[in-house]
C-alpha cells in the first residue's frame, strides 16, 4: 500500500514569489490536512480538505490557499512569499482512525 | 484556545534507564496520537489512543491516555540509543474542524 506522497521535497523560492506544493494521499482516503512546522511555532495546523471540500483553515493568511482534486490529490499554495514562510509543509492522509503524514516539503524562502 | 502541552521538552537520558514523557491538553477529547520525528524526516504514527484507559505497547515504549484528566503517558523502559528522536503528541479535535492540536515535542537523547 502505498504511503502519502509530496512533491517537491526541496524547494527554495525568493521573497514574493508563489509556490505550489503537492501531496497525493493514500489511495481511498477522502482527507487531506495540511500542517506547517517550523522551529518556532511546531506544528500548525493549515486546512483540511474532504471530497474536494475546504472543511476547515487554521489561524494562517489568505496567503495560504489550497485545493483538492476528485482524486483526492491536493495542492497548496502560497503567495507573496515571506521569509517567516521557510518551514517544513507536511501532509496528511486520513481514514476514520489515524492520520499518516508523507515525508514532507522543506521551502527556504530566500 | 486548544493547547496541548508536553513534558519535558528536552530528556538526556542513559541507555537501560526508564521514564516518562507527559501530555496534558486543554479541551476534552478521546482521541490522542502519538508520533515519533527524526531529525530532517517526517511524522510516523506510535500509537493511536482511541478511549478513556487505553494502553497501547510496542517494544520499549507503553502509551496510555486518561480522557478524565486530560492526560497521556509515553513511557520508555530501558532506553537504547535507537530511541533518540523527538516524540510529539497530538490531540484530534473532530468538533474544531478535524484538526490535530500538537505539543511542542519532546527531544530524547539516549546516551550509551
Amino acid at each position: 500500500k502505498a504511503g502519502v506522497t509530496q512533491t517537491p521535497r526541496y524547494l527554495i523560492k525568493t521573497r514574493g514569489q508563489q509556490v505550489t506544493l503537492s501531496c497525493s494521499p493514500i489511495s481511498g482516503h477522502r482527507s487531506v490536512s495540511w500542517y506547517q512546522q517550523t522551529p518556532g511555532q511546531g506544528l500548525q495546523f493549515l486546512f483540511e480538505y474532504f471530497s474536494e471540500t475546504q472543511r476547515n483553515k487554521g489561524n494562517f493568511p489568505g496567503r495560504f490557499s489550497g485545493r483538492q482534486f476528485s482524486n483526492s490529490r491536493s495542492e497548496m499554495n502560497v503567495s507573496t512569499l515571506e521569509l517567516g514562510d521557510s518551514a517544513l509543509y507536511l501532509c496528511a492522509s486520513r481514514d476514520s482512525l489515524e492520520a499518516f503524514f508523507g515525508q514532507g516539503t522543506r521551502l527556504t524562502v530566500v | 484556545e486548544l493547547k496541548v502541552e508536553q513534558n519535558p521538552l528536552f530528556l538526556s537520558m542513559q541507555e537501560g534507564k526508564n521514564y516518562t514523557i507527559y501530555c496534558n491538553y486543554s479541551t476534552t477529547s478521546d482521541r490522542l496520537y502519538w508520533y515519533r520525528q527524526d531529525p530532517g524526516k517526517s511524522l510516523e504514527s506510535l500509537f493511536v489512543l482511541l478511549s478513556n484507559g487505553a494502553v497501547k505497547q510496542e517494544g520499549r515504549l507503553m502509551a496510555s491516555l486518561d480522557t478524565k484528566a486530560r492526560l497521556s503517558t509515553l513511557h520508555i523502559t530501558a532506553a537504547v540509543h535507537d530511541l533518540s528522536a523527538t516524540y510529539f503528541c497530538a490531540v484530534f479535535y473532530m468538533e474544531y474542524g478535524n484538526k490535530l492540536v500538537f505539543g511542542a515535542g519532546t527531544i530524547l537523547r539516549v546516551k550509551s
